[in-house]
């Protein structure tokens, strides 16, 4: 079974600074899939970033990026010039094929922009 | 794109009686959807993951009497909760994946439903 760990339960960070959040994960899997949601005070989760394992090159999506680290069983999300509208929960989920693409959840980490 | 629809989204009703929730995939088709329970301030515990055509696969714990789950279209799952409890009182998610989509293995989610039951 997979395991998701996020170590940060809370974090705040400055308007226009750069914050990461934390995520480790456990697998004996080779294919897989990461990914970083964030949800909102309106609760509706959103897909932030998405990486394949068998990919070398970090993903990106704008203001966001992550550092797989695969050996590490590390994935942290970067957040670069923080605004208001990124405070929210961040979910770090691993998924895979075996599984049928169920998700494993972390905890998740509270981030608050703080003006 | 990658749109999913969650209705209602928030419903109170009575203990004992039943409650639909539908989730529809708007510009997709989903072959999967998962239904997730998220209590305040916790992560998403899923409940079930159904096919479209074949029946929910339910996770441990989750009475699958109790939360019916019915896959009839690649667009549109519903779950009732039977028989209704306060306890059953929560925030229930829907989340779709897609073949044919661009992105198989990614999730997305519903807005989220907000049952009370007194």
């Amino acid at each position: 079974a997979q395991t998701v760990t996020q170590s940060q339960p809370e974090m705040s960070v400055q308007e226009a600074e750069t914050v990461t959040l934390s995520c480790t994960y456990d697998t004996s899997e080779s294919n897989y899939y990461l990914f970083w949601y964030k949800q909102p005070p309106s609760r509706q989760m959103i897909l932030v970033i998405r990486q394949e394992a068998y990919k070398q090159q970090n993903a990106t999506e704008n203001r966001f990026s992550v550092n797989f680290q695969k050996a590490a069983k590390s994935f942290s999300l970067k957040i670069s010039d923080s605004q208001l509208g990124d405070t929210a929960m961040y979910f770090c989920a691993f998924g895979s094929g075996a599984g049928s693409y169920q998700l494993t959840f972390g905890k998740g980490t509270k981030l608050s922009v703080i003006p | 794109g990658a749109v999913v629809s969650q209705h209602p989204s928030r419903v109170i009703c009575k203990s004992g009686t039943s409650v639909k929730i539908e989730c529809r995939s708007l510009d997709f088709q989903a072959t999967t959807m998962f239904w997730y329970r998220q209590f305040p301030k916790q992560s998403l515990m899923l409940m079930a993951t159904s096919n479209e055509g074949s029946k929910a696969t339910y996770e441990q714990g989750v009475e699958k009497d109790k939360f019916l789950i019915n896959h009839a279209s690649l667009t549109l799952s519903t779950l009732t909760v039977t028989s209704a409890h306060p306890e059953d009182s929560s925030f229930y998610i829907c989340s779709a994946g897609g073949v044919g989509f661009q992105y198989q293995e990614t999730q997305y989610f519903g807005p989220g439903t907000r049952l009370l039951v007194l």
